[in-house]
């Protein structure tokens, strides 16, 4: 099974301010044939179900701002958010779907405001 | 937002059993994969099971191989989950989320609110 791990767990970032997470899996997720990392981002705020970001790596979901950006390839991976907002406190996990089952998601990034 | 209903969530005992639903009615049910993932109390994420378009392709966890089965009836725009043998850490709530990637390999772009298991005698 690919394993999935992110830094930092947690982070605090003041309004405006850029914000990092990192992704790393224990096997590659490109499919070289077609050049696609099998990578999705998602954001969950409490009490809520989680919600697609990025796919593709780097693809933005439909209605997501484009202050949400991702980057990487084949092991090594980021979420950006380039200018904090209030409404984007959450846990973001990062999710493979390369090749067969299991699907596994990265434990997780708390971000808050400093 | 959200396009999918779960409900059959509640209290059960060790060793028991019980049937999670998952209703889509405003979305073409059968063109995606459907999977479960399910979410302990204070934790992260992790994916039970998925099953293809028209039911014939489903896989697990392994930690729920035996145990559990999914399930779908596209007539009536459904998915199940079917747990028995309930352990303590199968407490969790359950979501169920879709994909339309026609192999599976896809992100999961709609997700039910959840319905909350626990298992506790």
């Amino acid at each position: 099974d690919i394993v999935m791990t992110q830094s930092p767990d947690s982070l605090a970032v003041s309004l405006g301010e850029r914000a990092t997470i990192n992704c790393k899996s224990s096997h590659s997720v490109l499919k070289t044939s077609i050049n696609k990392n099998y990578l999705a981002w998602y954001q969950q705020k409490p009490g809520q179900p989680p919600k697609l970001l990025i796919y593709w790596a780097s693809t933005r979901d439909s209605g997501v701002p484009d202050r949400f950006s991702g980057s990487g390839s084949g092991t090594d991976f980021t979420l950006t958010i380039s200018s904090l907002q209030a409404e984007d406190v959450a846990v973001y996990y990062c999710q493979q779907y390369y090749n067969t089952p299991p699907f596994t998601f990265g434990p997780g990034t708390k971000v808050d405001i400093k | 937002e959200v396009q999918l209903v779960e409900s059959g969530g509640g209290l059960v005992q060790p060793g028991g059993s019980l049937r999670l639903s998952c209703a889509a009615p405003g979305i073409t049910f059968s063109f995606y994969w459907m999977s479960w993932v399910r979410q302990a109390p204070g934790k992260g994420l992790e994916w039970v099971a998925n099953i293809n378009q028209d039911g014939s392709e489903k896989y697990s966890v392994d930690s729920v191989k035996g145990r559990f089965t999914i399930s779908r009836d596209n007539t009536k725009n459904s998915l199940y989950l079917q747990m028995n043998s309930l352990r303590a850490e199968d407490t969790a709530v359950y979501y169920c989320a879709g994909t339309t990637s026609s192999s599976g390999r896809g992100p999961f772009d709609i997700w039910g609110q959840g319905a909350m298991v626990t298992v506790s005698s």
